[in-house]
């Protein structure tokens, strides 16, 4: 089981479009991070979200962290192809040391 | 570099062979962590290093699977009389600080295929 659920999994649109990804938990965590990978490459830090109900803003991207800490979404606004990854959520949970991730959403962007 | 390095990036093992897969953390880096991605997948958590302490190794899938950072700095993953199940990538990550509060900067990972 997950502890982190991710949705969509795959997700493929047009360019320009906007489009959002969900993470959720039923457990409560300390932070939340999004990352984003490319095929071949490591994942790479989007964001980390902190505070209970936190709204940050990345360019075209809308990161907001659920009032109890248990959820998040990641907003993109007017897709572009180099938008196409593998997007993840991660966290740790209370104040552990283990750092677990979601099962990702593919996104692919067609232009 | 100034990245974290993995090596090998890729790797071909006969079932039943053991292997060693070596991380480069970023110097200083006090958080090393090993995880396991198949295809497509989200990273799985595999251990935890504090320096050299392992505080964390409940993801490893089973006793076969061995993680060692005997100086606080380089770790060597390795599985003995490897299967096919044990096919994947597998992603060295470190961070400045304790887990979950930095940033994890992550290597390109060693592809292992058992054949």
């Amino acid at each position: 089981t997950q502890l982190l659920e991710q949705s969509p999994q795959f997700l493929s649109i047009q360019e320009g479009e906007n489009l959002t990804v969900y993470c959720n938990s039923s457990s409560v965590f300390s932070s939340l991070q999004w990352y984003r990978q490319e095929p071949g490459e490591g994942p790479v830090l989007l964001v980390t979200v902190v505070t209970g109900g936190e709204v940050k803003k990345l360019k075209r991207l809308t990161f907001q962290f659920g009032d109890a800490r248990k959820d998040s979404s990641l907003h993109i606004t007017a897709a572009q192809p180099g938008d196409t990854g593998l997007y993840l959520c991660a966290g740790v949970i209370g104040y552990g040391n283990k750092l677990v991730f979601g099962a990702g959403t593919i996104l692919r962007v067609k232009s | 570099g100034a990245g974290v390095s993995q090596s090998p990036r890729y790797k071909v093992a006969k079932r039943g062979q053991d292997v060693a897969l070596r991380c480069d953390p970023i110097s200083g880096h006090v958080s090393l962590f090993w995880y396991q991605q198949a295809l497509g997948q989200g990273p799985e958590f595999l251990t935890y290093f504090q320096n050299e302490a392992q505080l964390d190794k409940s993801g490893l899938p089973s006793d076969r699977f061995f993680a060692e950072r005997p100086e606080g700095s380089v770790s060597t993953l390795k599985i003995q009389r490897t299967q096919q199940e044990d096919s994947a990538v597998y992603l060295c990550a470190s961070s400045l600080l304790v887990a979950g509060a930095g940033e994890l900067f992550f290597g390109e990972g060693s592809r292992l295929t058992v054949l």
